[in-house]
Formats: structure tokens, C-alpha cells, sequence
């Protein structure tokens, strides 16, 4: 079946450091990829998404690309804030209904 | 507009007893879904419902079972508790068209401690 390969946390980074969670996925067919983020003690919130191969989504300065060379969706931001510590799960639509998500990356930013 | 809304948020159960985990959602979504989020594994999908009237099988669907009430609940159901199912569920749902891409919404989680 479907799966999501995540980079091992917990990844502990300084304030204003460059920030890369590798992604990388194996699908039959065309899957929609995600990032989702959950911060502590809430539910997760999408972050944001790409639906086709180069595709780029972004939100709140975070980025990632679709790259089905790689199969890779590797999240990005250039300057990290204390208030982006959170788990980040990377996901993948199998078929029509449901999401495969990955183990999750915990992410502590230090002032 | 509440979103996704779970009942309870914490319970302690023993083994052997039974409950039931309410979820609602107020967005029209036809799927909802419900999952157990366990520390290095993820999220895992235990059932999920298409639609009112449908409910089908996700990964760990075992020692679980699921009742669509209707189009806005959808409600999980342990009949013999065991400390395996000591877990974080999620629900969510996810609504259909063009445009949403699987996106599924989350619901803030019910902390689920069996002893």
C-alpha cells in the first residue's frame, strides 16, 4: 500500500534558523501531498498542500514542493519562529476517501 | 461555526468497560473519519464513513465499532476496553467537490486512558 517516510525528530533548531522536515512517499497513481501541523494539545490543522507534480503550496512561510522525480515533499521555512513548535505530519491521499500519514516531526524552536 | 467537535476530552476507563466517543461536525461533509494518534506512529485511520448510511473498515479497526447517526455524527464505540486502546482519537471529516482535495478537518482529540 501507500506510506509516508518522515525525517526522525524531535529536530530542536535557534530562533531564525532555516528549517527543512524531509517528506518522501510511495504512491500508485497521482496522490494529493500534505503537511499538516498540530500544536499542543490541539488537533491537526492543514498547513498547506499540493495537488500535481511542481505544484508549490505555501502558508504562513512555510513551503514545499511536489517533486514526483524524488517523490519527495520536503517542507521548508527560511526563519523559524518560537511559535512554529509543533508536530508536523506529511500525508498523502490514497484513493478518493482517505489520508496516509506519516510518523510526525517534532519541532522545537529555542529563543 | 465549531468545526469538528469531540465528547469527551479526557476519560480513564478499566479494563473491560465500555464507552462511547461522541464527534459532530456542523460543515455539511459528507466523510468523517476516526483515528488513534500513538506516539512514533502517526495518525491510523480506524473507520471511516463516506457518507450517512455507509461505514467501512481502516487499519486498526479491531476491538472498535462505529454508528453514522446521521449526516453530522459519527460516533465510536468501545465495547471491552483494553490498555492497547490507550490512545489520542481523532475525528475528522472531509466534505466532496472539486476543490477539496481530501483536505480533512480535525476535531481537538479525546485523551483515551485505559487501566
Amino acid at each position: 500500500g501507500d506510506s509516508v517516510t518522515q525525517m526522525e525528530g524531535p529536530v530542536t533548531l535557534s530562533e531564525e534558523a532555516f528549517l527543512t522536515i524531509n517528506c518522501t512517499y510511495t504512491a500508485t497513481g497521482y496522490p494529493s501531498l500534505f503537511w499538516y501541523v498540530q500544536y499542543p494539545g490541539e488537533g491537526l490543522q492543514l498547513l498547506l498542500k499540493a495537488t500535481k507534480a511542481d505544484d508549490k503550496g505555501s502558508n504562513k512561510g512555510f513551503e514545499a514542493t511536489y517533486r514526483k522525480e524524488t517523490t519527495s515533499f520536503h517542507l521548508e521555512k527560511g526563519s523559524v519562529q518560537v511559535s512554529d513548535s509543533a508536530v508536523y505530519f506529511c500525508a498523502l491521499s490514497e484513493g478518493a476517501q482517505k489520508l496516509v500519514f506519516g510518523q510526525g516531526t517534532r519541532l522545537t524552536i529555542n529563543p | 461555526n465549531a468545526g469538528v467537535t469531540q465528547t469527551p476530552k479526557f476519560q480513564v476507563l478499566k479494563t473491560g468497560q465500555s464507552m462511547t466517543l461522541q464527534c459532530a461536525q456542523d460543515m455539511n461533509h459528507n466523510s468523517m473519519y476516526w483515528y488513534r494518534q500513538d506516539p512514533g506512529m502517526g495518525l491510523r485511520l480506524i473507520y471511516y464513513s463516506a457518507s450517512e448510511g455507509t461505514t467501512d473498515k481502516g487499519e486498526v479497526p479491531n476491538g472498535y465499532n462505529v454508528s453514522r447517526l446521521n449526516k453530522r455524527e459519527f460516533s465510536l464505540r468501545l465495547e471491552s476496553a483494553a490498555p492497547s486502546q490507550t490512545s489520542v482519537y481523532f475525528c475528522a471529516s472531509r466534505g466532496q467537490g472539486m476543490y477539496s482535495y481530501n483536505e480533512q478537518f480535525f476535531g481537538p482529540g479525546t485523551r483515551l486512558t485505559v487501566l
